[in-house]
């Protein structure tokens, strides 16, 4: 079993729809959980930070982790076609100094 | 802007051949990382280092070495590159104790060994 689960997709939507990304992890020793966004042919960026459990929002993004179910999403609001690109969920023990990465989810948004 | 650059975006290799894929970053980041990006299989860390001249094996470290001898610049190092060291390379910088401990990543060189 890996220690980090994520659908790799593909995912297509319609533009303006709520996107649903999700990983679980079987590590209870991570803390802080991250989400990076890659586009095609660029190296990953980071999106959204967040330490522990609870929730966190940036303008249309949303991250949530639920430790005690060893889970955590990242809803997209408002989907736009710029949005399309494969987003990664990275979590870590102590920080980012060595992430453990999901294989990716790549998602496409229609016009 | 932070920036990390690594020295060739495509590289075609043969079987044997010994392969040097440089890495620098400009944000004076003590920690640089080395990572392979294959589908299905997401990025897997192969070497990362805390400072010049010291290094730590990541989780797929055969195959591979790695060199720090300045701050700015980490070298991934394939003595004898094989087919199945095809794939998207990625190199990433961090500062420890950054508020959100964000990896930057460089663009990624493409791999291909024939």
């Amino acid at each position: 079993q890996k220690e980090v689960e994520q659908d790799p997709g593909p995912l297509s939507v319609p533009e303006g729809a709520i996107v649903s990304l999700n990983c679980t992890y079987s590590n209870s020793a991570f803390q802080y959980f991250m989400w990076y966004r890659q586009y095609s042919r660029k190296g990953p960026e980071l999106l959204m930070y967040t330490y522990s459990s609870g929730n966190k929002e940036d303008g249309r993004f949303t991250a949530q982790v639920d430790k005690s179910s060893k889970y955590i999403s990242l809803f997209i609001r408002d989907s736009q076609p710029s949005d399309s690109a494969t987003y990664l969920c990275a979590m870590s023990e102590s920080g980012g100094e060595k992430l453990t990465f999901g294989t990716g989810t790549r998602l496409t948004i229609i016009p | 802007d932070v920036k990390v650059t690594q020295s060739s975006r495509y590289l075609v290799k043969r079987t044997g051949e010994k392969v040097f894929l440089e890495c620098v970053q400009d944000m004076d980041h003590e920690n640089m990382f080395w990572y392979r990006q294959d589908p299905g299989l997401g990025l897997r860390l192969i070497y990362f280092s805390y400072d010049v001249k010291m290094k730590e094996k990541g989780d797929i470290p055969e195959g591979y070495s790695v060199s720090r001898e300045k701050k700015e610049r980490f070298s991934l190092i394939l003595e004898s590159a094989s087919t199945n060291q095809t794939s998207m390379y990625l190199c990433a910088s961090h500062q420890t104790n950054r508020h959100n401990n964000e990896q930057f990543f460089g663009p990624g060189t493409r791999l291909t060994v024939l």
